[in-house]
């Protein structure tokens, strides 16, 4: 089963900013955040991860809490192609394990 | 760079059929992962390849699934007889082997329909 909840749909306007929460309380010490999104048609896609520190890359931003429990994904100014379903997966690093569990995400829809 | 191909895009069989996907993953990566994708649910990982040989397959219905990666390149997933429950996406993915994180990345599916 998946270790994490999201709301199962967001709404965001075209050029807001998009965040979208992930509840993770039984995560492990040595376990990391993923997000990845899935487009309508197509395989998911890889976005992010942290462990604890907050994250930025050229897609998205990652907020982790202090104690791990909860996390944010931010899509500083979300477009008409943000639109899909994302998922945040809490797993190990790396290797042999880099095994992925999903849930059934947020559906955000991102509106004009 | 080239993604993941699969093949088909898209099958319709009926029930009790055989039915075979075809994943070639990216060049270089040593694992390959097979996933199912029940509509409106996340992807369920079935199997995960490291070179030619199986990493985990404890989700693999082994008594009508089987995969094979010869070579340790492309891959091949079987179902056969095949249930209406089997409907679903099959989504190959694949990745580097290291001590980083490596990204997965995923090909655009095979929708099968099962009747």
């Amino acid at each position: 089963d998946a270790k994490t909840t999201q709301p199962p749909s967001m709404d965001c306007a075209e050029g807001r900013a998009a965040n979208l929460p992930c509840n993770h309380s039984t995560i492990s010490g040595n376990e990391y955040v993923y997000w990845y999104r899935q487009i309508h048609s197509q395989g998911p896609q890889y976005i992010i991860h942290g462990l604890k520190n907050n994250e930025t890359n050229e897609m998205a931003s990652l907020i982790i809490t202090e104690d791990r429990k909860s996390s944010t994904l931010i899509l500083p100014h979300a477009t008409l192609r943000d639109t899909a379903v994302y998922y945040c997966i809490v797993s190990l690093y790396g290797g042999a394990t880099n095994k992925l569990i999903f849930g059934t995400g947020t559906l955000l829809a991102v509106q004009p | 760079e080239a993604g993941v191909a699969q093949s088909p895009r898209y099958k319709i069989i009926e029930k009790r059929q055989s039915v075979a996907f075809w994943c070639n993953p990216i060049s270089g990566h040593a694992t390959l992962y097979w996933y199912q994708q029940i509509l409106g649910q996340g992807p369920k990982l079935l199997i995960q390849f490291q070179n030619n040989g199986v990493v985990d397959d404890s989700q693999l219905p082994k008594d009508r699934f089987s995969a094979e990666r010869l070579k340790g390149v492309d891959s091949t997933l079987k179902i056969q007889p095949a249930k209406l429950e089997d409907s679903a996406v099959y989504l190959c993915a694949s990745s580097l082997i290291g001590l980083s994180y490596n990204e997965q990345f995923f090909g655009p599916g095979t929708r099968l329909t099962v009747l």
